[in-house]
């Protein structure tokens, strides 16, 4: 069993949609949870953390951690062009863990 | 403060040639690490290094070696390139092993023919 799993897509919403975005892990040792961006040709980039469960906000991004259920969201409100990317979560208990990232295209 | 940086951006090998990946950060961490990105795989931890003088294997560390001298700098080495190793490689680097943020370099696209 992978350490996180994360549905690959690819995904496709017109512009304003609300967008989610998911992971589940199996390791409940985990405690930082993060969500990084990359654009295409580029480097991934911190989007996001949160530790432990619940959520946390920033502008139109919310991550989600349910440690119970060992499931983390992103949510992207009004959801712009700028945003398609490839979204990966990454986890952290004794070493950082990369799900294989979901590809998100806005269309205008 | 240009974080991390990897040299070249393009390559392209032929079987059995070999080659080094560049990296250097100048943030100052201790904590820094290779990573190979296939087109729906994410990302694979080739090497990793925890500071000037040790470095440790990953999950796919055959066919690659790393050298850590100084702080700044983690070359990746490819010895006898094979086209398994056809991929983008990214090197970061971070505070520390976890908890932390891993800075990214922008990536070198390697294709061996």
């Amino acid at each position: 069993q992978k350490e996180v799993e994360q549905d690959p897509g690819p995904l496709s919403v017109p512009e304003g949609a609300i967008v989610s975005l998911n992971c589940t892990y199996s390791n409940s040792a985990f405690q930082y949870f993060m969500w990084y961006r990359q654009y295409s040709r580029k480097g991934p980039e911190l989007l996001m953390y949160t530790y432990s469960s619940g959520n946390k906000e920033d502008g139109r991004f919310t991550a989600q951690v349910d440690k119970s259920s060992k499931y983390i969201s992103l949510f992207i409100r009004d959801s712009q062009p700028s945003d398609s990317a490839t979204y990966l979560c990454a986890m952290t208990g004794n070493q950082f863990y990369f799900g294989t990232g979901t590809s998100l295209t806005v269309i205008p | 403060n240009a974080g991390v940086t990897q040299t070249p951006k393009f390559r392209i090998l032929k079987i059995g040639q070999s080659m080094t990946l560049q990296c250097t950060q100048d943030m100052n961490h201790n904590y820094m690490y290779w990573y190979r990105q296939d087109p729906g795989m994410g990302l694979k931890l080739i090497y990793y290094s925890v500071g000037a003088g040790i470095t440790d294997k990953g999950e796919v560390p055959n066919g690659y070696n790393v050298s850590r001298s100084t702080t700044e700098d983690f070359p990746l080495r490819l010895e006898l390139a094979a086209p398994s190793q056809t991929s983008v490689y990214f090197c970061a680097s971070s505070y520390s092993r976890s908890y932390n943020e891993q800075f990214f370099g922008p990536g070198t696209r390697l294709t061996v023919l």
